[in-house]
């Protein structure tokens, strides 16, 4: 069963406004994680944010926020006032309970394409 | 940057042939990953080590084995390259309930 969904293959965004990126999950733990990795071009992975289960604030990192919902099983990332810059690869991810190995599981990425 | 460093960063080997991919880390982290990254599946999964002389099969075990003698360096063995097996491998380590961090990766061809 896939375990994190990102519904859109791609999506385009005008410079300096908000865009967000979709994740769903699915998990029968209680304790889990979630995570956000940017990819540019360039190819290097890149950790941008992270949210824990228990955690009841969503998490923010400058201009990236994790708008967690819970009961919906959704993780999306919001990016503000995106810049040229972001314009990349976006994945989700999970670890489940850490008796697993602190393993992550990935959706299969949104590319993000900001227009001047 | 996280110290984790990828060798070699290309590869092109013929189908059959025996390959050996290699991650070093300065970080002292207990776990240390091998993913490899395809078109339309994200990064998957092939091995990980919790420590020295322990590791585990990741989802797509099938044709790798891996081996960790040391804290630092944990290898990726093809055992007979695929043509299946072209692909983009990160490295990644960690340490306990913290996020992975990657190495820039390795882009292998099978032909």
């Amino acid at each position: 069963a896939q375990k994190i969904t990102q519904t859109q293959p791609g999506m385009f965004v005008q410079e300096k406004e908000a865009v967000t990126l979709d994740c769903t999950y699915d998990t029968s733990d209680q304790s889990y994680g979630l995570f956000w990795y940017k990819q540019p071009s360039s190819g290097e992975m890149i950790f941008l944010i992270y949210q824990g289960s228990y955690d009841e604030q969503n998490a923010t990192e400058g201009r990236y926020s994790l708008n967690f919902q819970k009961a919906r099983k959704s993780a999306n990332l919001v990016i503000s006032a995106s810049q040229l810059g972001d314009s990349a690869m976006y994945f989700c991810a999970m670890r489940e309970s850490l008796e697993y190995g602190n393993k992550l599981v990935f959706g299969a990425g949104t590319i993000l394409r900001v227009k001047s | 940057d996280a110290g984790i460093t990828q060798s070699p960063r290309h590869k092109v080997t013929e189908t059959g042939t025996p390959v050996t991919l290699r991650c070093h880390q300065t970080e002292n982290h207990r776990y240390m990953y091998w993913y490899r990254q395809d078109p339309g599946h994200g990064l998957r999964l092939i091995h990980y080590s919790y420590g020295v002389k322990d590791t585990d099969k990741g989802e797509v075990s099938d044709g790798y084995s891996v081996s960790r003698s040391k804290t630092e360096d944990f290898l990726l063995t093809l055992e007979s390259a695929t043509s299946s097996q072209t692909s983009v491998y990160f490295c990644a380590i960690s340490g306990i309930n913290s996020p992975l961090h990657f190495g820039n990766g390795t882009r292998l061809t099978v032909t």
